[in-house]
């Protein structure tokens, strides 16, 4: 199955500081990225939807520019947090659809991200 | 608009056992449903999928799923648990754009 890989899967960062965490498609062209944050023991939270070559498109709620998204490939997207706080820290996921499987192919996810900020 | 609810936030269930763990969706159009598994730490893998066709579908892990339209229903089944099982299970529900995901079912296995 397609593969999508996720870095750094640990990162810890003090207050002010921003961390990008990156997600690769690694055999596939990925059209549309999707970002999601998970709190402990809670469901996925979709963040934001990155299109390539566009920009991003921000859930509600959602601080574009405190997460900013780039998606400047078929097969890299990357989440930035700015100025991080302790209340950033959480588990960020990146899932990729398959642009030749169009709207209906299952979403394939990366390892997750988990940010610990101090 | 697609919503999903997961009726149960934990199943225990003894080893060998059979479990079932129940998702309900709403949309006012046509969705694809999708249930995903979480190991600790981990990303999401897909268990199995209906996209169209046969109602029951069958995925990895001995796992399958049957796709009740008139109840709105995709319950996940598997006839004998084991202790690898234990793990966060999501419902998904796919629209035109994106995909909306339900609260998940922590499956607890008892030796």
């Amino acid at each position: 199955g397609a593969v999508v890989s996720q870095h750094p899967s640990w990162v810890i960062c003090k207050s002010g500081t921003s961390v990008k965490i990156e997600c690769r498609s690694l055999d596939f062209q990925a059209t549309t990225m999707f970002w999601y944050r998970q709190f402990p023991k809670q469901s996925l939270m979709l963040m934001a939807t990155s299109n390539e070559g566009s920009k991003a498109t921000y859930e509600q709620g959602v601080e574009k520019d405190k997460f900013l998204i780039n998606h400047a490939s078929l097969t890299l997207s990357t989440l930035t947090v700015t100025s991080a706080h302790p209340e950033d820290s959480s588990f960020y996921i990146c899932s990729a659809r398959d642009g030749n499987r169009g709207s209906t192919g299952e979403l394939f996810f990366g390892e997750g991200s988990r940010l610990t900020v101090l | 608009a697609q919503s999903v609810t997961q009726l149960d936030s934990q199943v225990p269930v003894f080893e060998e056992a059979p479990v079932e763990l129940r998702c309900n969706y709403s949309s006012s159009v046509s969705v694809y449903l999708f249930w995903y598994v979480q190991y600790p730490n981990q990303g999401l893998q897909l268990l199995l999928k209906y996209l169209s066709g046969s109602t029951l579908v069958k995925g990895i892990n001995g796992f399958e799923a049957e796709f009740n339209k008139s109840q709105t229903s995709f319950h996940l089944r598997k006839p004998s648990v084991h202790i690898s099982d234990t793990a966060e299970y999501f419902c998904a529900v796919s629209g035109a754009s994106k995909i909306i995901f339900g609260s998940g079912t922590r499956l607890s296995i008892r030796p």
